[in-house]
């Protein structure tokens, strides 16, 4: 079974376009992240939610906007996507916020390339 | 200055070598230190965690951290092909919600 959950795996779209991404998470966590890693592998937290509640939010354009329908989903909806927008997104979650014991397990990561 | 400096790599090494990946990092505030392996279009995965100063050993891999200096270091002993793969250093502070990731080192071991 996977922990962590992520579709598509691989995302080609056209510039302007709306795309969503989606995060299951099957290990009964209460805290879930989105995490940007660039063309030079730098990863870079974005969003995290825990018990469907936002607690971080970086400095991310407003064309990002997650949604958490539950605990165990961790959508990423992206309006007016631009060229920048490439990379990979991981979505990942944890047992708790904040504490370092309990850690993060990521999925497999979704590669999206914007023409 | 980024808060934590990672040297990209790749480093190419002998299997059987011993490998020295490091990190620095400027945030004295830092007391979690982890080091994360992510193999080619994976996800990274927790290899091991430090707390503050000290040595932390795990079947062939063993994590240091020097907080005077700034300065943590992940050893591989007796490195493996499957061993090949981008290592990130990451770290927080005991106050923190986030986690800081260095940009990753890609290592490859030469069979």
């Amino acid at each position: 079974d996977t922990a962590v959950s992520q579709t598509p795996k691989y995302l080609v779209t056209q510039m302007g376009n709306d795309k969503s991404i989606k995060c299951e998470q099957n290990l009964g966590h209460d805290t879930m992240y989105w995490y940007k890693q660039d063309s030079k592998k730098f990863l870079k937290i974005m969003f995290s939610y825990n018990n469907k509640e936002l607690i971080i939010n970086e400095t991310v354009p407003n064309r990002f906007s997650p949604k958490s329908p539950d605990k165990a989903h961790l959508n990423l909806h992206i309006n007016s996507l631009e060229l920048g927008d490439s990379a990979v997104y991981f979505c990942a979650s944890s047992q708790d916020l904040g504490l370092i014991t309990d850690t993060q397990y990521f999925g497999p990561g979704t590669r999206l390339t914007v023409l | 200055q980024k808060e934590v400096e990672q040297d990209p790599g790749p480093l190419s090494v002998p299997e059987g070598a011993i490998v020295s990946l490091n990190c620095t990092y400027s945030n004295s505030a830092f007391q979690y230190f982890m080091w994360y392996r992510q193999y080619s279009r994976k996800g990274p995965e927790l290899l091991m965690y430090t707390y503050s100063s000290g040595n932390k050993e795990d079947g062939r891999f063993t994590a240091q951290v020097d907080k005077s200096s700034k300065y943590i270091s992940l050893f591989i002993r007796d490195s493996q092909p499957s061993d090949s793969a981008t290592y990130l250093c990451a770290m927080k502070g005991d106050r923190d919600d986030k986690i800081i990731f260095g940009k990753g080192t890609r290592l490859h071991i030469l069979p």
